[in-house]
This record gives structure tokens, C-alpha cells and sequence, in this order.
């Protein structure tokens, strides 16, 4: 099946302005988590979702970020009043229900905040 | 507190030469898997390969090989005969299965970045 796909594949905005990334996983996986990369780094984890449980905001890095998922459909990662220290390629994953199978992830969206 | 060290920050390499890519880990868990992932130019990152802590075999899947030495709490990863393809950064990363509060997120090292010279 189709693997894991994000929209907009790259977005600039404003300082100040509020951006929505999207994410869609691989059908029947029940996981899904946002991660960050910033130029030249490692990825960090933002947030978890799993079936309707209540979402793991633990690496969050500040409140203008949020997401949503409903069921185990799309997610989309909001993020308000950005700032230049946003811009990133952020990248989604999903796997199936168990802890420690693959993560598999989409190509990213690249955020560029001028 | 769990961690991926990656100390090697760049590698050049000439093609067909032998690579490795170093990984240390550190968890508390007992139960906790090891990935390596590859990112292109392209940006995408590709799934190499996944362990979990009680398999200590190596792999091997043509050209690459890993080593996976739970006394020195590495997990290597060697290309053998380099091709320019093999260009990128590769990540290595860690899992916890425990539930003492991680939710299988992976914590990534900082990557390696390969170049394959021809």
C-alpha cells in the first residue's frame, strides 16, 4: 500500500503567522508521531498518537504547538505565532500498534519562516 | 536516561572501500529495540533495519552488516565495497519498549553524514 505522505511538501510564511502540516499514515497503523529536524541535526520527538488514547505532548516545545488525529486518520500539526526558530523540515511517522516495530516515515515538510 | 551517541560526524570515503558506522546507546530498559535509517539528499529517511535487545545476532543484507554487542552497548553498521549511491546521512536510533512512560518514540543520534567519492 501507500507508504506515509505529508502536505505541503515545503512552506514559507511570516513571523507571526499561524501553519498547518499535515499528515496521512500508512493505512491500518494504529501509531502516528510528529518529529523535528533542524538543519544539520538529529530528529526530536514532538507528539504520539495512538488509537483514541490521549495523546503523549511531552516534547512539545512550547504551547503555539498543537496536533490533532482523529481515530487513526490524518493528523495535522498547528503551529501558531511562529517564529524564525520554527523553520525546520517536520516529519511524520507511523507504524502498527506495538511498541518497537518500524516507524515509517514521510518525506517531511520543509518550514521556512522568514 | 536514554541516548543515542553517534561520534562521527562526517566520513569521506573513496568507492568500494569498507565503511563503519559507529552507534552507543544508553537505556535502562531491558527491552528496547535499535534502528538504523538512511536520509538521502533527497530528504526522505529509509528503514535499514530494526533489532530488538534479546537478538545479539548479526545481520547481514548484502553490502551492509550490523554488529550488535550488548556488553559495549554499540550497534554497528558496516557497508562493505562502498558505492557513490551510498551517499547520505545514516541514523542510527533507539526505542523503548518498557512502560515506565516511554511511548516508542525513537531518540535519534545526530547522524552520520557518508561520502562515497568515485
Amino acid at each position: 500500500g501507500a507508504g506515509v505522505s505529508q502536505s505541503p511538501s515545503n512552506k514559507v510564511t511570516e513571523k507571526g503567522k499561524d501553519v498547518e502540516l499535515r499528515c496521512d499514515p500508512i493505512s491500518g497503523h494504529t501509531a502516528l508521531y510528529w518529529y523535528r529536524q533542524r538543519l544539520g541535526q538529529g530528529l526530536e520527538f514532538l507528539i504520539y498518537f495512538q488509537g483514541n488514547s490521549a495523546p503523549d505532548k511531552s516534547g512539545l516545545p512550547s504551547d503555539r504547538f498543537s496536533a490533532e488525529r482523529t481515530g487513526e486518520s490524518v493528523s495535522t500539526l498547528t503551529i501558531q505565532r511562529t517564529q524564525q526558530e520554527d523553520s525546520a523540515v517536520y516529519l511524520c511517522a507511523s507504524r502498527r500498534g506495538t511498541r518497537g516495530d518500524t516507524q515509517y516515515f514521510g518525506p517531511g515538510t520543509r518550514l521556512t519562516v522568514l | 536516561a536514554q541516548k543515542v551517541t553517534q561520534a562521527q560526524t562526517e566520513i569521506s570515503v573513496v568507492e568500494k572501500e569498507d565503511v563503519t558506522l559507529d552507534c552507543v546507546y544508553e537505556t535502562r530498559d531491558t527491552t528496547y529495540y535499535l534502528f538504523w535509517y538512511k536520509q538521502p539528499p533527497s530528504g526522505e529517511l529509509v528503514f535499514l533495519i530494526r533489532r530488538n535487545s534479546f537478538d545479539e545476532q548479526n545481520e547481514i543484507s548484502g553490502r551492509y552488516s550490523w554488529n550488535f554487542q550488548k556488553s559495549t552497548s554499540s550497534f554497528n553498521f558496516t557497508i562493505t565495497a562502498s558505492q557513490v549511491v551510498d551517499s547520505a546521512v545514516y541514523f542510527c536510533a533507539l526505542s523503548e519498549a518498557g512502560y515506565g512512560g516511554s511511548q516508542g518514540n525513537l531518540i535519534f543520534g545526530k547522524g552520520t553524514k557518508l561520502s562515497v567519492k568515485p
